[in-house]
């Protein structure tokens, strides 16, 4: 079974720390892996997607790895801001027409 | 250049009724999904269409039903309300030759009471 997970459910961490958060999935014969951003209440914001063929992709204080080998993929959030705190979740595509997600990581930054 | 609306943002229907949701893709975007999410989890495929066709279906039961236009904007119907199809009703778009990006709009938060 096709699954992905994201441990921990929730941090805090104090502004301006650089942090990481994990995604692990069970299927190495992934097509693409994709990180998102969701503020309360609202949808999904798009931040990084990451193909199979690739290990890394940058925007901006972002930085996504993807290690298919290992089942594993990083998001490192570089000079944390309050404004960054949301809950991130990530979403592998193994060719089956959807994404698989974790159920996220509530990440808090603390002033 | 718009991104991918929902209508309406909020719903409130009793248990037995029927709801109508509504999508439209991001411009260039010919594939829509449909996307369940209770409080506290990961969203939960429902299904796709492309092409006006139901290209694959989630765990989920008949009632829940869906259609795709020609302009490739998207219904998800779902009869017969349980208390349990209370959730945030995300649709995402995406490009089918492209890398499978999918791009989510603002979602509509249904509630059934």
């Amino acid at each position: 079974k096709q699954e992905v997970t994201q441990i921990p459910a929730a941090l805090s961490v104090p502004e301006g720390e650089n942090l990481v958060l994990n995604c692990s999935f069970t299927d190495s014969a992934i097509y693409n892996l994709q990180w998102f951003r969701q503020d309360p209440g609202k949808g999904l914001t798009s931040l990084l997607l990451i193909q199979s063929s690739q290990r890394e992709q940058t925007s901006g204080r972002l930085n996504a790895s993807l290690d298919k080998s290992s089942g594993r993929s990083t998001l490192y959030i570089a000079a944390s801001q309050p404004g960054d705190s949301a809950t991130y979740l990530c979403a592998a595509f193994f060719g089956n027409e959807k994404l698989t997600f974790g159920t996220g990581t509530r990440l808090t930054i603390i002033p | 250049d718009a991104g991918v609306t929902q209508s309406p943002t909020h719903l409130i229907k009793t248990r037995g009724q029927q709801v109508t949701l509504r999508c439209s893709p991001k411009s260039g975007h010919d594939t829509v999904s449909w996307y369940q999410q209770a409080l506290g989890q990961g969203p939960q495929f429902i299904f796709q269409y492309y092409e006006e066709e139901e290209r694959q279906r989630g765990n989920f039961p008949d009632r829940f039903s869906g259609h795709q236009f020609p302009n490739y904007s998207s219904e998800l119907n779902v009869n017969a309300l349980l208390l349990g199809d209370s959730a945030l009703y995300l649709c995402a778009s995406s490009f089918v030759r492209g890398a499978y990006e999918q791009y989510f709009g603002p979602g509509t938060r249904l509630t059934v009471t």
